[in-house]
């Protein structure tokens, strides 16, 4: 165990759905990341919360709506997406947005339909 | 280079085989290289962060060295066993960059 829980672990979806996946850490973390990663591809960094502030986002699409109401918990809301937003959704957490190390959850593996 | 790779892709080897593998980063303003353990179904685990040319880190029978001179970094496992079977995964993070870039991972089988 990681200290990093991700609910759901698996959701399947259509393109007209709106869904949420949640992450919550018990680590006393102030970071949070998330993170995809599309078959066979590396992960990619999708946005960084800092202190609850978003501090990063890699052009990620705005049918991907990320949320942090406070440093143990972050959202991502999903609405209209397409089918090849199917991947895995990984969610980490740190001490800070620049800390050595990151702590992951098990993913939720999501399926657009 | 300008992405993290990692080779082999993936690789088989029979219980108490020792085994390594290789990932490459950009060496210029170079920070840190990290090194994550991922079983299937379940989180990625941290190994080792390193941070000094030369360095090398060791848990049990897996180790690992880095070269930042260079660009890269070896991971080694001694004596593999069935559940060493996982997906490894390394990263890298520059001093210009606040986050880690992944390479896609080494599937490692061990076979009893």
């Amino acid at each position: 165990e990681t200290g990093v829980t991700q609910t759901p672990r698996h959701l399947v979806m259509g393109m007209t759905n709106k869904k949420s996946l949640k992450c919550e850490q018990h680590l006393g973390h102030n970071a949070m990341y998330w993170y995809k990663q599309s078959a066979k591809k590396p992960l990619e960094l999708m946005f960084v919360y800092n202190f609850k502030e978003q501090t990063e986002n890699n052009s990620v699409p705005s049918r991907f709506s990320p949320e942090c109401p406070n440093s143990s918990h972050l959202f991502l809301h999903l609405h209209t997406l397409q089918p090849e937003d199917s991947a895995l959704y990984l969610c980490a957490s740190s001490p800070r947005d620049s800390s050595y190390e990151q702590y992951f959850g098990p993913g939720t593996r999501l399926t657009v339909t | 280079i300008l992405n993290v790779e990692q080779s082999p892709q993936s690789l088989h080897v029979q219980e108490g085989d020792s085994t390594n593998f290789t990932c490459s980063f950009p060496s210029s303003n170079f920070y840190a290289l990290h090194w994550y353990r991922w079983e299937t179904a379940k989180s990625p685990e941290a190994l080792f962060v390193m941070t000094l040319n030369g360095d090398e880190k060791k848990k049990g029978r897996i180790s690992a060295t880095l070269n930042t001179k260079e660009g890269y970094s070896y991971l080694y496992i001694k004596g593999s066993q069935p559940e060493d079977s996982a997906t490894y995964l390394c990263a890298s993070r520059s001093g210009s960059a606040r986050q880690l870039t992944f390479g896609s991972g080494t599937q490692l089988t061990v076979l009893p």
